[in-house]
């Protein structure tokens, strides 16, 4: 299995909504990320967990609230989001640290979560 | 401040051209360097990755890539290009070891082969 799963693939969501995000690796990962990209853009990184503790926060708004129950799992939950939020949300995992001389620090990407805010 | 540059924003060949897309990057000491693609309304896909030992790497699809430490680059290129690989293409690094991993993208460039 070397595939991120993300669920839901669309999510339309109103302002004062409060959904979730999840994204599901078995590759043995041990850091696990969220990416936001808007059209025609690159992805920019918003988390990261490195063995399940949040490393990296790139200045995220307190309304995206990540959380990694496990080595497998990581959500990000959304409340009172705001329509410039609309965006492709992209889950990666890759190896970790400990694996970067045999294995580079290859990603792998999930399909992404397409959410709308009205 | 340390980047990743991609030069050409949007690229149009005929089919059987060949390809070379500029990737720079602005970070000293050892890094990890990637290619991704993303077809239209698909998700990104790891075309070729370099890490260490041989420069020139091979990924799939015919693509390859070279790494040039002394040009801070790492050029992808295809000697023939097919309709099907209209997409974006984004390099990426990942800076030395013992900083974050932070997996950085270039702007993309969009890669449109036509008939």
């Amino acid at each position: 299995d070397t595939e991120v799963t993300q669920t839901p693939k669309h999510l339309v969501m109103g302002m004062t909504n409060k959904k979730s995000l999840k994204c599901e690796q078995h590759m043995g990962h041990r850091a696990m990320y969220w990416y936001k990209q808007k059209a025609k853009k690159p992805p920019e990184l918003m988390f990261v967990y490195s063995y399940e503790k949040l490393s990296i926060n790139e200045s995220v708004p307190s309304r995206f609230s990540p959380e990694c129950p496990n080595s497998s799992l990581l959500n990000l939950h959304l409340h009172a989001l705001q329509p410039e939020d609309s965006a492709l949300y992209l889950c990666a995992s890759s190896p970790g640290e400990r694996f970067q001389r045999t294995e580079g620090r290859g990603y792998t990407f999930g399909s992404g979560t397409r959410l709308t805010v009205v | 401040a340390q980047s990743v540059s991609q030069h050409n924003h949007h690229v149009i060949l005929s089919e059987a051209a060949s390809l070379e897309l500029g990737c720079n990057y602005s970070y000293g000491g050892t890094v990890n360097l990637f290619w991704y693609v993303q077809y239209p309304g698909q998700h990104l896909q790891l075309l070729l990755k370099y890490f260490s030992g041989d420069p020139l790497v091979k990924g799939i699809k015919g693509f390859e890539a070279e790494f040039i430490k002394s040009k801070f680059s790492f050029n992808l290129r295809k000697p023939s290009v097919q309709w099907s690989d209209t997409a974006e293409y984004f390099c990426a690094v990942i800076p030395p070891t013992g900083t974050a991993s932070k997996l950085t993208f270039g702007t993309g460039t969009r890669l449109q082969v036509t008939l």
